[in-house]
């Protein structure tokens, strides 16, 4: 089944812990993006990359780093944790050309 | 700025259409506009998506004007189940950037 995963999809954690949000997609797509979801603001692009070793900025990277080592894994790593960054993070995968993004199901992240 | 802007909720009698707009007056002629919906709080689902004609599939219709500057996601016949919030997103072709909006909640009812 053609899926994207994340983990783990819930998270408590202290400030200032180091973590790492992994995702995983089996559909060989070259785009991968993270997006976080705060109440009223919608979905907000992290960072993304368009293939493996190539990532970029989106809209709010501050306090946020990832890697593409290989191209079905992408993890959000949260250097220092604080708590503004208690979100609801997705992670998506996107094939070339003009078709839709598939969307993990989601990691809940709370940071005290 | 937004790049869409949406009605913030909307209600829709079991069985109508549901005729959810979007404004995207800013939208460049390299950029499409697709739709998907999110139920609670789970994974953003495709709906639809087009660049400037319109397009129809299982799920839905999308409307796009001749101008660009708007569209219109139709579900024929809503159901409980389509209770969720739509978002409508603009994207730059080939690139992996989705814009999304606040999304409208639709709330379908009996």
């Amino acid at each position: 089944e053609a899926q994207v995963t994340q983990n783990p999809r819930y998270l408590i954690t202290v400030t200032g812990k180091k973590l790492t949000v992994t995702c995983s997609q089996n559909m060989n797509h070259e785009y991968m993006s993270w997006y976080r979801q705060d109440p009223g603001l919608g979905l907000r692009q992290i960072y993304y990359s368009m293939n493996v070793e190539v990532t970029d900025k989106g809209d709010v990277p501050e306090g946020y780093k990832v890697s593409r080592k290989e191209k079905r894994n992408f993890p959000l790593i949260l250097e220092s944790p604080s708590p503004n960054q208690t979100s609801l993070y997705f992670c998506a995968s996107t094939p070339t050309g003009d078709t839709e993004a598939f969307f993990g199901q989601g990691t809940r992240l709370t940071v005290v | 700025d937004a790049k869409t802007t949406q009605p913030t909720s909307m209600d829709c009698a079991e069985g109508r259409a549901a005729n959810l707009p979007c404004n995207h007056s800013t939208i460049s002629g390299n950029e499409y506009v697709y739709w998907y919906r999110q139920i609670h709080s789970q994974g953003p689902q495709y709906i639809i998506h087009g660049l400037k004609n319109n397009e129809t599939n299982e799920m839905a219709s999308l409307i796009i004007t001749e101008d660009r500057k708007s569209s219109t996601l139709i579900l024929p016949h809503a159901t409980l189940r389509d209770t969720a919030v739509y978002y409508c997103i603009v994207r730059l072709r080939n690139f992996n950037k989705f814009y999304f909006g606040s999304g409208t909640k639709l709330n379908v009812k009996p």
